[in-house]
């Protein structure tokens, strides 16, 4: 396994249009989860699955955001309409939980969006 | 719901100091405390951390020390090289669910 993987690295997009980003968790990991990353900040959280379930949204996903997990595998993030604000660094991390749960999570490179 | 507050933003040590990173959190049901180490232009990496039945952890030449009663958990690099130098991320995870970070510190190692 080569880890998390993440297309594409970078995007570059006029605004109002709309944007997909893949994520490829680690085979064995039943958690997937998306964050911003802002120049400066933490990642900050916007959503997560177990296996095929959204589980929980953050506020900062406004209904332009959505995501998608249809086989408990991959994932998708799509921003529709896309706003200047939404420049940012989009990760998506992928952990193993329950008997065997490490807790930890695996990060990818992320998808860098930028909206002109 | 958790919010994690990290110190310093910044730090400077010389080649071969100790360096030291602090957060306190909010939510005393965390039990999860990591550490991710961010290079330029890469995802964070785990580099060490700790569960709320532990008070201290080493790995090398870093620990983690948490201190449950005044929720607040701290990194120590010893011995600090060069290729120390990136983000360090705190983070804490509240009843399984998902990690909240702090803003990060820059670490910067000069020769």
């Amino acid at each position: 396994d080569t880890g998390v993987s993440q297309n594409p690295r970078h995007k570059i997009t006029k605004r109002g249009q709309n944007v997909t980003f893949r994520c490829d968790p680690i085979s064995e990991h039943n958690r997937l989860y998306w964050y911003r990353q802002t120049l400066g900040q933490g990642p900050e959280f916007l959503t997560y699955f177990q296996n095929e379930a959204q589980l929980e949204k953050s506020r900062l996903l406004s209904d332009r955001f959505s995501a998608e997990r249809p086989k408990g595998s991959f994932s998708t993030l799509e921003i529709q309409r896309t706003e200047q604000g939404d420049s940012a660094m989009y990760l998506c991390a992928s952990s193993l939980m329950g008997p065997r749960a490490n807790y930890g999570y695996t990060f990818g490179s992320g998808t860098r969006l930028t909206v002109v | 719901g958790e919010n994690v507050e990290q110190h310093p933003s910044t730090l400077s040590v010389q080649e071969g100091d100790s360096a030291v990173i602090k957060c306190t959190y909010s939510d005393s049901a965390s039990n999860y405390f990591p550490w991710y180490k961010q290079e330029l232009g890469k995802g964070p990496q785990l580099i060490i951390d700790i569960r709320s039945n532990v008070g201290e952890k080493k790995d090398q030449r870093i620990a983690v020390t948490l201190n449950k009663t005044a929720k607040h958990f701290s990194l120590h690099i010893t011995e600090t090289q060069p290729e120390d130098s990136a983000v360090y991320f705190c983070a804490a995870m509240s009843s399984f669910q998902k990690l909240v970070f702090g803003t990060g510190t820059r670490l910067l190692v000069s020769p």
